[in-house]
């Protein structure tokens, strides 16, 4: 079964740290990863997506990493905003249209 | 620019009542997608469509039913709702075509609560 995790499960961090999301996958043969803001009691907000054949993208401040052959991927926060707190999911597609979503890292910025 | 609309946004229903949620989107989308978010279970497909007139089976698809009778529109239905499918269910779509151009991104409706007393 094709599985996506996801560490920590929780983190706080005081304003203006940069800050790395850990996201893991059991089948390497992806085809996309996509990685998702989710603010209490909305929906999700597309962030990144790195292609297969990327080993990363940058947004802004943020940046997000693939490495293929160990099933991970990362996500950078640079300089940490209180306004960047919320759940963070990354999502894995195998045949370019299903994801299969991890659980979720809930990001607490404190002021 | 609407992009992903669902309703209801909330309903509550009685064991064996029956329902249906709707999701809209507006950007000519290919792919539609329904997903249910439960605690420490993250999002779970449970039926997706690749074109209009087309539906198929996702990870948890038991108890539901879907049609995609026009490309902008995919139905989630629940014939015999039971207290196992309360839930928030979102829909996504996403159109194909190249990484460049910015397709596969899944664009996320706000979501449907969904109660099963």
């Amino acid at each position: 079964k094709q599985e996506v995790t996801q560490i920590p499960a929780a983190l706080s961090v005081p304003e203006g740290e940069n800050l790395v999301l850990n996201c893991s996958f059991t089948d390497s043969a992806i085809y996309n990863l996509q990685w998702f803001r989710q603010d209490p009691g909305k929906g999700l907000t597309s962030l990144l997506l790195i292609q297969s054949s990327q080993r990363e993208q940058t947004s802004g401040r943020l940046n997000a990493s693939l490495d293929k052959s160990s099933g991970r991927s990362t996500l950078y926060i640079a300089a940490s905003q209180p306004g960047d707190s919320a759940t963070y999911l990354c999502a894995v597609s195998y045949y370019g249209q299903n994801f299969v979503f991890g659980p979720g890292t809930r990001l607490s910025v404190l002021p | 620019n609407a992009g992903v609309t669902q309703t209801p946004k909330f309903r509550v229903l009685k064991t064996g009542q029956s329902m249906t949620l709707l999701c809209a989107q507006d950007m000519n989308h290919e792919y539609m997608y329904w997903y249910r978010q439960d605690p420490g279970m993250g999002l779970r497909l449970i039926h997706y469509s690749v074109g209009e007139g087309t539906t198929a089976k996702g990870e948890v698809p038991d108890g539901y039913n879907v049609s995609r009778l026009k490309k902008q529109n995919f139905l989630l239905g629940l014939e015999s709702a039971a207290p196992s499918q309360t839930s928030v269910y979102f829909c996504a779509s996403s159109r194909i075509g190249t990484a460049s151009s910015g397709a596969n991104v899944l664009t996320f409706g706000a979501g449907s609560r969904l109660t099963v007393l």
